[in-house]
């Protein structure tokens, strides 16, 4: 069985530049999530999809990130305009239905320079 | 809000010894229970999760942990540590029940483990 894909793994931007990150989750996985993961830290989730539609984004800073999945399969997460503290690893995870274990892909590691 | 302790950042054991990493939870309802372990450059695994029923789970590479309601811990034990078992591990949870249509699922802050040969 596939897993949780992610692209590109590794991105380097200066600030105030824009980044996309995309997300292929495991074929029939209805929730998907996305969490932000600084350096020391633990994962954050920034927002949590259920099919296409948004089930929890109160921790997403809307002023500079958004993130779809108009198809409810893939998923993009976006941040425009980027600052110095995006810099992180942003993980990409899937599960069957809410509740359900979760399995987590690769991440994409962010530099802002 | 639901919140996921691990109280010790890093934790150092010797090959061959035994390990507990702490995991509280602070929340009155039912939950899911989740650990997961992060090598380096890599993703998060997971060990394993408890949701109902015996409280004693075993998880994938030997690890074990158990769920004690009167104390909102969930700890993760191994009897014998292999330095491959370095890596950093998260305890999770998700909070269950009528009025948490989100079922979030909340990371604590990561213990490092590291393996002394």
């Amino acid at each position: 069985e596939a897993g949780v894909a992610q692209s590109p793994r590794y991105k380097i931007i200066e600030k105030r530049q824009s980044v996309a990150f995309w997300c292929n989750p495991i074929s029939g996985h209805a929730t998907l999530y996305w969490y932000q993961q600084i350096l020391g830290q633990g994962p954050k989730l920034l927002i949590q999809f259920q099919n296409n539609g948004v089930v929890d984004d109160s921790q997403l800073p809307k002023d500079r990130f958004s993130a779809e999945r108009l198809k409810g399969v893939d998923s993009t997460l976006k941040i425009q305009p980027a600052k110095l503290e995006d810099s992180a690893v942003y993980l990409c995870a899937s599960s069957l239905d809410r509740g359900q274990s979760a399995f987590f892909g690769q991440g994409t590691r962010l530099t802002v320079v | 809000a639901q919140s996921v302790t691990q109280p010790d950042i890093h934790i150092t054991v010797s090959e061959g010894a035994s390990l507990e990493l702490r995991c509280n939870y602070s929340y009155g309802a039912t939950p899911y229970l989740f650990w997961y372990v992060q090598s380096p450059g890599q993703g998060l695994q997971l060990l394993l999760k408890y949701f109902s029923g015996d409280t004693l789970v075993q998880g994938i590479k030997g690890f074990e942990a158990e769920f004690k309601r009167s104390q909102s811990s969930f700890n993760l034990r191994k009897p014998s540590v292999h330095w491959s078992d370095a890596a950093e591990y998260f305890c999770a949870v998700v909070l269950t029940g009528r009025n948490n249509a989100g079922n979030m699922l909340t990371f604590g802050g990561g213990t490092r483990l590291m393996v002394k040969p």
